[in-house]
Parts: structure tokens; C-alpha cells; sequence
């Protein structure tokens, strides 16, 4: 596609419930990202990939937070036992390498949960 | 002001005045910076980026002054319109860390009344 694009845009689960997001990243871009935006907050850093193996996991704010990329291009964030604080937009970027600063972000998943 | 909360900074502008934006990063060793431009529902997009061996760099309209001494990054846009009404974000990242995972300012809010 000719950018990077997110599943659901939106997402109601209960508590307790698991989610998964999907990110597309752009057709060649190796490295991808997951950010989470709190309302009126900046973005908070969660993992990055180089293909499909992710160097660092610091930013994952639990175990029941995880993500995967398979074959170097989908990337999917799950979230299990989700809890009220997990309400956020979760965004997602790629970019050509992990040398290239210049990330592309996608519109994001707004995900609230009851 | 400082964001306490959910509260984001918030500039308005009459239309066709200039703008300018600020921020304060965190990382003295930080050596590139970019700004981003996010709109209501979507994600986070480049503007203009600058590295620490400059101290001013131009693009369409907007200019990014870089002050390392105060650790100080500010965005000014030229006759501001109202497609520009977004909320702005700085991010900061050390080049050649490893990975380019940037960090986020908390974003100010501008306002532009037609």
C-alpha cells in the first residue's frame, strides 16, 4: 500500500478480554514500531522490529503486552487480560532501515476498554 | 504553560500570523530532532528534521531553530492557516544508538482561527 495501515482504527473490548492489533507496514520498510498515545499525552514508546526479530522489549509495559512480524512485513500487538489503563491509541511506523530516523506512522488504534 | 495532566499547551493564532512552537528535550546527547504534525484521527506526520551540527534549517514555510546550550528546539511556521491546526510534537534520538527509537515530547496543541 502507499502507507503504513492499522486494524481495527477502533476497538472496544471488555476487561479481561485479549485484543490484537495489526500493523501493514510500507512495502520494503524493514524496521517497525509501536507506540501507545494516552489522551493528550506524546507517544510512549513500546518495541521496535528489524525484520522480524525484535532487539528491544523495554518498553512493553507488562507481560501481557507482546508482538510479533512474520515475514518481515505484518506486524500484530496483543494484548492479553486487558485492563482500563490499556485505553489508548496505539500507533504503529515503519521506516526503510533502522538507520533511517525518518518514521511513517500509521492512523492508529483507538482502543477502549469497558 | 506546561502540561499538567491531560492538558496540552495551546497556541492560537489568527490566520496568516506566524507561529512558533516549542521544546524543551531532555537527552543532552541527543543529536537529531524532528518535528511532527498530527492531526485530529491520525497518526503523526514528518515536517522537518535538523541535526546538531546545524542550528537552523528551512523548509516550506517552516523553519527549526535547535539551541543545544539550553537543550531548546522551536518550530516556527510562516502565515499559519488553518489546515495547520494540528498538534505538534518534538522528538529527539541519539544517531547511531543502535536503532532510531525516538523520543517524544508531549506535544503542543495549535489553534488557527480563519
Amino acid at each position: 500500500g502507499a502507507g503504513v495501515s492499522q486494524s481495527p482504527s477502533n476497538k472496544v473490548t471488555e476487561k479481561g478480554k485479549d485484543v490484537e492489533l495489526r500493523c501493514d507496514p510500507i512495502s520494503g520498510h524493514t524496521a517497525l514500531y509501536w507506540y501507545r498515545q494516552s489522551l493528550g499525552q506524546g507517544l510512549e514508546f513500546l518495541i521496535y522490529f528489524q525484520g522480524n526479530s525484535a532487539p528491544d522489549k523495554s518498553g512493553l509495559p507488562s507481560d501481557r503486552f507482546s508482538a510479533e512480524r512474520t515475514g518481515g512485513s505484518v506486524s500484530t500487538l496483543t494484548i492479553q487480560r486487558t485492563q482500563q489503563e490499556d485505553s489508548a491509541v496505539y500507533l504503529c511506523a515503519s521506516s526503510l532501515a533502522v538507520g533511517s530516523y525518518e518514521q511513517y506512522f500509521g492512523p492508529g488504534t483507538r482502543l477502549t476498554v469497558t | 504553560g506546561e502540561s499538567v495532566g491531560l492538558h496540552l499547551p495551546t497556541l492560537s493564532v489568527q490566520e496568516g500570523d506566524n507561529s512558533i512552537i516549542n521544546c524543551a528535550y531532555s537527552n543532552s546527547a541527543s543529536d537529531y530532532f524532528i518535528w511532527y504534525k498530527q492531526e485530529s484521527g491520525k497518526g503523526p506526520q514528518f515536517i522537518i528534521d535538523i541535526r546538531s551540527n546545524m542550528d537552523k534549517r528551512q523548509g516550506q514555510r517552516v523553519t527549526v531553530l535547535l539551541n543545544k546550550t539550553v537543550k531548546h528546539l522551536s518550530l516556527q511556521i510562516a502565515a499559519t492557516q488553518p489546515g495547520d491546526s494540528a498538534v505538534y510534537f518534538c522528538a529527539e534520538t541519539v544517531m547511531n544508538s543502535g536503532y532510531s527509537t525516538l523520543t517524544f515530547g508531549k506535544g503542543t496543541m495549535l489553534l488557527v482561527s480563519p
